[in-house]
């Protein structure tokens, strides 16, 4: 089946600098990307829709000048957390739909900032 | 989107059925039921998913009530693999946005 990978799985990083996650459809092209955010126990939130060649369209309390997203290809999107606080710790987890059916998932990455 | 209710969490024993439900009865006319589960610190996987018509794949099937303000992931033989978080989330087959809700941890005992 498709195969959407994130890279990398987990990530420390301190107080205050940036974070870039890629996110990577491996065998198909995908002109929209969703990236969603996880805290423990909970469940998905959506965050952002990434558009290839255009503007990221944000949910409303996501912040789009902290979570940057850029998607230059078909087969790729990128999620930058910028100037990361403790309270961005969390699993960022992108999808990718194929042929309008199914989504396929990252298996996610883990961010935690000290 | 439509409102779903899941169990907090079901167990079962390896090799039995598992029933697992959810009541979505403000879905739209147009909408599809997706079912996706979450294994332990991984991204979503795909279940199975349907309009009307009761669906089989490898993985479940799906029962869908006639006026479809329900429906039911069937696990024919529950494995210890098949421990996770189950999602039930109606919406539209297009783009692949989904709102997830809390879903249902299935617990699987040996």
């Amino acid at each position: 089946g498709a195969v959407v990978s994130q890279h990398p799985s987990w990530v420390i990083c301190k107080s205050g600098t940036s974070v870039k996650i890629e996110c990577r459809s491996l065998d198909f092209q995908a002109t929209t990307m969703f990236w969603y955010r996880q805290f423990p126990k909970q469940s998905l939130m959506l965050m952002a829709t990434s558009n290839e060649g255009s503007k990221a369209t944000y949910e409303q309390g996501v912040e789009k000048d902290k979570f940057l997203i850029n998607h230059a290809s078909l087969t790729l999107s990128t999620l930058t957390v910028t100037s990361a606080h403790p309270e961005d710790s969390s699993f960022y987890i992108c999808s990718a739909p194929q042929a309008g059916t199914e989504a396929f998932f990252g298996q996610g990455t883990r961010l935690t900032v000290v | 989107d439509a409102k779903t209710t899941q169990p907090n969490s079901m167990e079962s024993n390896e090799e039995e059925p598992v029933h697992l439900p959810c009541n979505h009865s403000t879905i739209s006319g147009t909408d599809y039921i997706h079912w996706y589960r979450q294994l332990p610190s991984q991204g979503p996987e795909y279940v199975i998913h349907g309009l009307t018509s009761n669906v089989n794949n490898r993985m479940a099937s799906l029962a869908i009530a006639e006026d479809r303000k329900s429906s039911t992931l069937i696990l024919h033989r529950a494995t210890l693999r098949d421990a996770a978080v189950y999602y039930c989330i109606p919406g539209g087959t297009s783009y692949g946005k989904l709102t997830f809700g809390q879903g249902t941890i299935l617990t699987v005992h040996p």
